[in-house]
């Protein structure tokens, strides 16, 4: 079946842009968003985008869809050791089974 | 205000033996879903209900059974236990069913199977 893909692993710098991305599956998906899942913790709902929007910026946090290509990313500007963290892409098809869609994750590891 | 709270945190169970786990949404959300994490994946969805109702079910098998009670918690029950039920069970609230805005997410109730 199709899968929401994104990278496994992405390894950054403190201080350093991490930016990490996810395909989606669904054309008519209309709520994408991004989660951040801590060792041990439930998931945190960082952001989230409409498809009628191109980007979305929240403080350090920076979201650019790409419709066309069903490409989502997420940039993370001047990035923390605190930003550690596995992040899940997520996309909301809308229709009425009311699943969401989760990539595997990515698993971001900020060095000092 | 409290969040989205699971219950038990841990749970260890014999294969074959029945499991049930707990979930409070946040104070006037009335929709509930149930995601299974298997560790290194993405969570998978179970099931949703909306002010009582099953909105929504996922690829699971019958074992699988959920429900939600007039004060909005939820229960998920899993029959006849399987060594790959071992996951991380998630609990989601949100206010309304299509959960537009997101999700907000309990810390889990671990569930292994031995």
């Amino acid at each position: 079946g199709e899968d929401v893909e994104q990278s496994l692993f992405l390894s950054v710098r403190e201080g350093d842009s991490s930016v990490i991305n996810c395909t989606y599956t669904d054309s008519s998906s209309t709520y994408l968003y991004w989660y951040k899942q801590e060792p041990g913790a439930g998931l945190q709902l960082l952001t989230y985008i409409f498809s009628n929007m191109d980007m979305k910026q929240d403080q350090r946090l920076t979201v650019l869809l790409n419709k066309k290509d069903k490409h989502l990313s997420l940039r993370i500007a001047d990035t923390q050791t605190g930003d550690s963290a596995i992040y899940f892409c997520a996309e909301n098809p809308y229709y009425n089974n009311n699943d969401m869609r989760f990539g595997a994750g990515t698993r971001l590891t900020v060095k000092p | 205000d409290a969040g989205v709270t699971q219950s038990p945190t841990h749970l260890i169970k014999t294969r074959g033996q029945h499991v049930t786990l707990r979930c409070s949404p946040i104070s006037g959300h009335k929709s509930v879903s149930w995601y299974q994490q298997v560790l290194g994946q993405g969570p998978q969805f179970i099931f949703q209900y909306y002010e009582k109702e099953e909105r929504g079910r996922g690829n699971f098998p019958d074992r699988f059974s959920a429900r939600q009670f007039p004060n909005y918690s939820s229960e998920l029950n899993v029959n006849a236990l399987l060594l790959g039920d071992s996951a991380l069970y998630l609990c989601a609230s949100s206010e309304e069913p299509q959960g537009a805005f997101g999700y907000t997410f309990g810390s889990g109730t671990r569930l292994t199977v031995v």
